[in-house]
């Protein structure tokens, strides 16, 4: 089945900074890759995905790049705020079989005032 | 803007104790899924339904697992026996299309489940 690995699992930054969480899978199957932000005690919300035909992908202060080939995806925050600050999930979902996410473990991004 | 909702946001039983978490999914929504989360680790997809029946499952949803839809509006996860490693969040997700056409899912705000 597919596995996916994110990194880093706390990743620490000064307002205004950049910040990159980076997940790689193992199915090459795998065609949808969404990125989720979970704020403490609430729900995964979905802030931004992208597809395997599909390279990068921008949505004001975050992008997400996909390299197909390396089997990784990442995530980029630029000029971090505050309310950035939260555990960021990305997923694959594999279209060899069943078509269901697997997940990264979380990456706590806390962003310094 | 439309939710999903889950009730209720905390619930504590006894190990061997049923359980049924609720979900009211969004009302033109036709997937449902419910997802867990151990407290510290990943999100795991458990069952996705559809059309009154499960689509897709995980190796975690075993028999001790079943979900339902009740009525038009509620979806329920139940656990027929509940383990001590049964706790965790458990999120209830919509969607307006299956997962393979779009997967973008909207998720309830999950329900802490406490097995003592």
């Amino acid at each position: 089945g597919e596995n996916v690995e994110q990194h880093p699992s706390t990743l620490s930054v000064q307002e205004g900074d950049s910040a990159v969480i980076k997940c790689t899978y193992s199915d090459s199957a795998s065609n949808y890759f969404p990125w989720y932000k979970q704020e403490l005690g609430k729900r995964p919300q979905l802030i931004i995905d992208i597809r395997s035909n599909v390279g990068e992908k921008k949505d004001q202060r975050i992008a997400v790049t996909l390299n197909k080939t390396a089997k990784h995806f990442s995530l980029h925050i630029t000029e971090t705020q505050p309310e950035d600050s939260a555990v960021y999930f990305c997923a694959a979902f594999s279209s060899g079989g069943s078509y269901i996410p697997t997940f990264g473990r979380g990456t706590s991004l806390i962003v310094h005032p | 803007e439309p939710e999903v909702t889950q009730t209720p946001s905390h619930q504590v039983t006894q190990m061997g104790q049923e359980v049924i978490l609720r979900c009211v999914p969004i009302s033109n929504h036709l997937y449902f899924y419910w997802y867990r989360q151990i407290l510290g680790q990943k999100v795991e997809f458990l069952v996705s339904f559809y059309n009154n029946e499960i689509s897709e499952k995980s190796e975690i949803f075993d028999d001790q697992f079943s979900v339902e839809r009740p009525d038009g509006s509620n979806f329920t996860l139940k656990i027929r026996s509940t383990k001590l490693e049964d706790s965790a969040m458990y999120f209830c997700a919509s969607s307006v299309q299956g997962a393979r056409l779009a997967p973008e899912a909207f998720f309830g705000q999950g329900t802490r489940l406490t097995v003592v």
